[in-house]
């Protein structure tokens, strides 16, 4: 059974950078047939996929966010990792990682982390 | 972006009651469209894929239909662990967008 663990800090400054990590067990990250993304939920925006990595490595970015995030890998962890720049109170969320099976035509979320909730405040 | 868009955002029904949730997609989206469960405190929980393609482990309570811009959830009888909000997800183009929810509470 896959499983899906954020980790990283809950309150974070504004301007400041965020870094979450997402820790897969029951499986691995480097499977051709899964890749993995990142989606928030806040009570303003609702859901909203951030992005995703491929297991080539290769990366897909939601346009609203692009030039503020990154989604990277450490594959000797089993970890995909989100890093979010230049923060404001409007990043505030629960931030979720989540699996997708490729082998499947529609790109649906399979499997899901708990969430981590992140405070944007000084 | 794709828009999605969902009605009612919430309804009250009773344990037994045919629950029937409507999403629209802003243009066509084929099949391409999920629906998941979410409950309080708990990340959402993939109900249905494809449109009508029911996840491993999900009571065949719930089906899943339509095509296009207009999708449907129903849920034949309503069982207590099935208070909960409702998304529905389209990948037909990216990035893949949620629809706002649609909460079913005790009448």
């Amino acid at each position: 059974q896959v499983q899906l663990q954020e980790s990283g800090p809950g309150l974070v400054k504004p301007s400041q950078t965020l870094s979450l990590t997402c820790t897969v067990s029951g499986g691995s990250i480097n499977n051709n047939d899964y890749y993995w993304s990142w989606i928030r939920q806040s009570a303003g925006k609702g859901l909203e996929w951030i992005g995703c990595i491929f297991p080539s490595g290769n990366t897909n970015y939601n346009p609203s966010l692009e030039s503020r995030v990154t989604i990277s890998t450490d594959t000797s962890k089993n970890q995909f990792s989100l890093e979010v720049r230049s923060l404001t109170a409007a990043d505030t969320a629960l931030y979720y990682c989540a699996r997708t099976n490729i082998l499947r035509a529609t790109r649906s979320f399979d499997y899901w982390g708990q969430g981590i909730l992140v405070t944007v405040s000084t | 972006d794709i828009q999605m868009t969902q009605s009612p955002s919430s309804l009250s029904a009773s344990v037994g009651d045919r629950v029937t949730i409507t999403c629209r997609a802003s243009q066509s989206i084929s099949r391409y469209l999920s629906w998941y469960q979410q409950k309080p405190g708990t990340a959402p929980k993939l109900l249905i894929y494809a449109a009508y393609s029911l996840e491993s482990g999900v009571p065949s309570r719930f089906s899943g239909s339509g095509s296009g811009t207009d999708f449907t959830l129903t849920i034949t009888s309503l069982q207590p662990e099935d208070f909960a909000t409702y998304y529905c997800q389209q990948s037909y183009k990216n990035p893949p967008t949620f629809g706002p929810g649609t909460t079913v509470d005790v009448k």
